[in-house]
């Protein structure tokens, strides 16, 4: 199983829907967690952390669950400019000590 | 401040040729990834290094891709022998790491690698 799972996708919307991405993670002790966002052939960038009571960034909400072991992304009201690649990270101590591990990317088109 | 400085941005090179990239992090920050993504394709993890030791190297593809960290900051990949399935985008990544939790990752612009 891999440390962190994503759907690829690719999540193809309508303008104004919202659109939801699940990340699940292996390991338990994991306490750190972000959202990534990569435009096509650009490097990844901060998107947002998910704090565990869950946080919003305007459109953008992202919830944990830790007894779960996941992460979720929610985005209301899609306009064409989320169309991207969204990267879930975890950050937890394991064999190689605090280490971050990406998620292989959900793809989302919105289209008009 | 600047960010993480990748070079070269291009390189093509021809196959069997060794090539060097370099990754110049973020001052202060003591964890390093090392990471190649093919066209449509996501992350694949190379190395992580903590200060000058790599206790994650898990990814590299073959024994000849090779890296290291000098002094606690910068890091050159190298891959020996080159062959196209080498070529790629190879990004790198700094975080201020050790016991600090809640960091994230900064990423370079990448160095392109073209392998003919």
């Amino acid at each position: 199983r891999k440390e962190v799972e994503q759907d690829p996708g690719p999540f193809n919307v309508p303008e104004g829907a919202t659109v939801a991405f699940n990340c699940t993670y292996s390991n338990s002790a994991s306490q750190s967690f972000f959202w990534y966002r990569q435009d096509c052939r650009k490097e990844p960038k901060l998107l947002m952390s998910v704090y565990s009571s869950g946080n919003e960034d305007g459109r953008f909400t992202a919830q944990l669950n830790r007894a779960s072991q996941y992460i979720s992304l929610l985005i209301r009201d899609s306009k064409l400019s989320d169309s991207a690649t969204y990267l879930c990270v975890v950050n937890g101590r394991s064999n190689a000590g605090n280490m971050l591990t990406f998620g292989g990317g959900t793809r989302l088109m919105v289209k008009p | 401040g600047a960010g993480v400085s990748q070079s070269p941005s291009n390189k093509v090179t021809e196959k069997g040729k060794d090539v060097e990239l370099r990754c110049d992090p973020i001052s202060g920050h003591t964890a390093l990834y090392w990471y190649r993504q093919s066209l449509g394709q996501g992350l694949e993890f190379l190395i992580y290094f903590q200060g000058n030791s790599a206790p994650d190297k898990s990814g590299l593809p073959s024994d000849r891709f090779s890296a290291e960290r000098t002094g606690g900051s910068v890091s050159t990949l190298t891959i020996q022998r080159t062959q196209q399935e080498d070529s790629a985008v190879y990004l790198c990544a700094s975080s201020p790491g050790g016991g600090r939790w809640n960091t994230e990752a900064f990423f370079g612009q990448g160095t392109r690698l073209t392998v003919v």
